[in-house]
């Protein structure tokens, strides 16, 4: 059975350091790994999706790399603002219907 | 395109009453999953459907949850005689394609936070 952890569970930052959010899955044989953006009392935002077949994705201050081999996957946010305060949560999915399984979220707050 | 809707978004009930939650997929979309996120706990896979069919059931509880994605209209989750076990918010996603495939996202609506007591 998967089992994704995240690293770690808070993480406070003042503006303009770089974040550094680990994620780590215990079953290699992936799809995709997700990672999403919740606000307190809101839904999912997706921000990133890195294929199987890949090694990293890149939106803008975003950079997740995946490394299937050692279960692990990192999100970078460069240049933090107080606007990146939120929860992420990383998503594996790993059966052909569509499971997604989640971690328990990294709370990220990003101080003036 | 409209994205994922879900109604209502906050929904009281008191111990024994019925809920229903209300998913509509974006458009397009024919493929449903539902997922619940307990306090302080992340989010749980709960069932996955497509139109007319329940596909995945394995992460419902097997008492009191159903859940059904009909030809026309959205898919309802519905918990019957509601325990205050069950305060969460519940989140639908949809699909456009079986993500398994992993080429297709899943698209998260807002939720419903459904408070028992």
């Amino acid at each position: 059975k998967q089992e994704v952890t995240q690293i770690p569970a808070a993480l406070s930052v003042p503006e303009g350091e770089n974040l550094v959010l680990n994620c780590s899955f215990t079953d290699s044989a992936i799809y995709n790994l997700q990672w999403f953006r919740q606000d307190p009392g809101k839904g999912l935002t997706s921000l990133l999706l890195i294929q199987s077949s890949q090694r990293e994705q890149t939106s803008g201050r975003l950079n997740a790399s995946l490394d299937k081999s050692s279960g692990r996957s990192t999100l970078y946010i460069a240049a933090s603002q107080p606007g990146d305060s939120a929860t992420y949560l990383c998503a594996g999915l790993t059966d052909s219907w569509g499971k997604l399984q989640f971690g328990a979220g990294t709370q990220v707050v990003v101080t003036p | 395109n409209a994205g994922v809707m879900q109604n209502p978004r906050h929904l009281v009930r008191r111990r024994g009453q019925e809920a229903r939650l209300r998913c509509s997929p974006m458009k397009g979309h024919s493929h449903v999953y539902w997922y619940r996120q307990l306090p302080e706990e992340g989010l749980k896979f709960m069932v996955y459907l497509q139109k007319e069919n329940i596909i995945d059931e394995s992460g419902m509880p097997k008492e009191r949850f159903s859940a059904e994605f009909p030809k026309e209209g959205p898919s309802i989750l519905r918990i019957q005689q509601v325990v205050r076990g069950d305060s969460a918010a519940y989140f639908c996603a949809s699909s456009i394609q079986r993500t398994g495939q992993g080429t297709y996202e899943q698209y998260f609506g807002p939720g419903t936070r459904l408070t028992v007591t």
